[in-house]
C-alpha cells in the first residue's frame, strides 16, 4: 500500500540553525501539506501546495518557513533560522482530491532545537 | 472562528466492549466535512471515518460509526467490540467545503483498550 515517507525522523539542532525536512508522498497525489504538533497541543496546519505553489499558509508559516518540490517527488520544508519554539512534530501529508479531507500522513519528523 | 474541542483527552475500554469519543465544532459554515483520525503510536494518522454535512445519516465504517448532530454541533465517535489495536490517539477534525484541505483539529483523545 502506498504511503507517506518522512526523513529524518528526529532531528535534533542547534537554534540559529537551518534544518530541511523531507517528503516523499504518494506519487500520483497532487495536493501537499505540512502540520505540525507541538507537543501537548493541537495539531496545525503549516502549509498547502498545489501545482508547484503555495496554495495557502497559516499565519504560523512566516518568512523562516519555505517548501519546495524540487524534483517532481520529494517535497520539503526549511527553516531558515531555527527558534526554541520550532521544536515539534511536523507531519506531511498528501491527498489525491481537494475537499475530500482524506488526507494521508507520515509518520512525521520530530523537531527538538536547543 | 472554527475550532474543533475534544474534552477527553483520555478513554480507556475494555476489549469486545463499546466507547464514545465526544467532539464538538464551532463553524458558521453550511458547507463542511467532518473526520476522525487514529494515529497509533509511532504510526502515521490514518482517516478512520468521514462525514458530510449536508448529509443527515450518520457515517459507518465497519465497528465505526458516528453521530452527527449538525445543530448541536456534536460529533461523536462509536467503537464497537473494540480490539487492541485500536488503541491510538483519536483527532476529529474538520474541513471547509469548497476550500484547499485545510483540516483544523481538536486535541485528541488517547484511547486505551484493556484486554
Amino acid at each position: 500500500e502506498p504511503e507517506v515517507t518522512q526523513t529524518p525522523s528526529h532531528q535534533v539542532t542547534q537554534m540559529g540553525q537551518e534544518v530541511i525536512l523531507r517528503c516523499v508522498p504518494i506519487s500520483n497525489h497532487l495536493y501537499f501539506y505540512w502540520y505540525r504538533q507541538i507537543l501537548g497541543q493541537k495539531v496545525e496546519f503549516l502549509v498547502s501546495f498545489y501545482n508547484n505553489e503555495i496554495s495557502e499558509k497559516s499565519e504560523i508559516f512566516d518568512d523562516q518557513f519555505s517548501v519546495e518540490r524540487p524534483d517532481g517527488s520529494n517535497f520539503t520544508l526549511k527553516i531558515r533560522s531555527t527558534k526554541l519554539e520550532d521544536s515539534a512534530m511536523y507531519f506531511c501529508a498528501s491527498g489525491g482530491q481537494q475537499n475530500t479531507g482524506e488526507l494521508f500522513f507520515g509518520e512525521g519528523s520530530r523537531l527538538t532545537v536547543l | 472562528a472554527q475550532t474543533v474541542t475534544q474534552s477527553q483527552p483520555e478513554m480507556s475500554v475494555q476489549e469486545a466492549e463499546t466507547v464514545t469519543l465526544s467532539c464538538t465544532y464551532d463553524t458558521s459554515e453550511s458547507d463542511y466535512y467532518l473526520f476522525w483520525y487514529k494515529q497509533p503510536p509511532s504510526r502515521q494518522m490514518i482517516l478512520v471515518i468521514r462525514q458530510e454535512a449536508y448529509k443527515q445519516q450518520n457515517a459507518t465504517e465497519n465497528r465505526f460509526s458516528v453521530n452527527f448532530q449538525k445543530a448541536a454541533k456534536s460529533f461523536s465517535l462509536k467503537i464497537s467490540d473494540s480490539q487492541l489495536g485500536d488503541a491510538a490517539m483519536y483527532f476529529c477534525a474538520y474541513v471547509v467545503g469548497g476550500a484547499t484541505n485545510k483540516l483544523i483539529f481538536g486535541t485528541g483523545t488517547l484511547l486505551a483498550v484493556q484486554p
